[in-house]
């Protein structure tokens, strides 16, 4: 069975630009969360959903930053406009239900130059 | 963000050595999970710790959550050229959060 699976892989953009990642979860997990690594960091957790209700979305700076989660499947985030200090990797992750082991898809690396 | 304190920061050994590594929180955790990032990859868990004292294995690896509650620590032993990485620490916080340790790198020289 697949992993989570993230896309684009590397994503190089301008400051002010927007950006889109999308995620598409282990089949059957009903718990979805999206991560930030900055370089040398371990991940902080931007935004949980489960099922395609956002629970947790506390960390997540809602001036520019949105995600959806609709049918509660895949799940898009976005920023706009993207700044400098954005550069980092953003992880998806999922779990059965939240108290479960989460499983990681391998991240979109971004840079705004 | 919280981030749990891991140490060493990084560590460079000779293939076959031992390995410790340790992460510490002002607050309580009511779990504490470890994991390893390849480059270029997610985090993929090594061992999940539930109760405060318990000590588990798996493999090479063994883990144990601190009585305090506050801390853990893992050790890898007879280290092979596969086990470099970064190895996190996670724990779950009070209010079921799951928060990430700072990282300790791993070099393994043959």
């Amino acid at each position: 069975e697949a992993g989570v699976v993230q896309s684009p892989r590397y994503k190089i953009i301008e400051k002010k630009q927007p950006v889109a990642f999308w995620c598409n979860p282990i089949s059957g997990h009903n718990t979805l969360y999206w991560y930030r690594q900055n370089l040398g960091q371990g991940p902080e957790l931007l935004i949980r959903y489960e099922n395609e209700e956002a629970v947790d979305d506390s960390q997540l700076p809602k001036d520019r930053f949105s995600a959806e989660r609709l049918k509660g499947v895949d799940s898009t985030l976005k920023i706009q406009p993207a700044e400098l200090g954005d550069s980092a990797v953003y992880l998806c992750a999922s779990s059965l239900d939240q108290a479960e082991e989460l499983f990681f898809g391998s991240g979109t690396q971004l840079s705004v130059l | 963000g919280q981030q749990l304190n891991q140490s060493p920061q990084s560590m460079f050994i000779q293939e076959g050595e031992d390995v410790s590594m340790n992460c510490t929180s002002s607050s309580i955790f009511n779990t504490w999970l470890w994991y390893k990032q390849d480059p270029g990859e997610g985090p993929v868990l090594l061992i999940a710790l539930y109760k405060a004292g318990e000590l588990t294995s798996n493999g090479r690896l063994t883990a144990q959550f601190g009585i305090t509650r506050k801390d853990s620590f893992l050790n890898i032993s007879a280290s092979i050229p596969s086990d470099v990485g970064i190895y996190f620490c996670a724990g779950h916080d009070s209010t079921d959060k799951l928060i990430f340790g700072t990282g300790t790198r791993l070099q393994v020289f043959p």
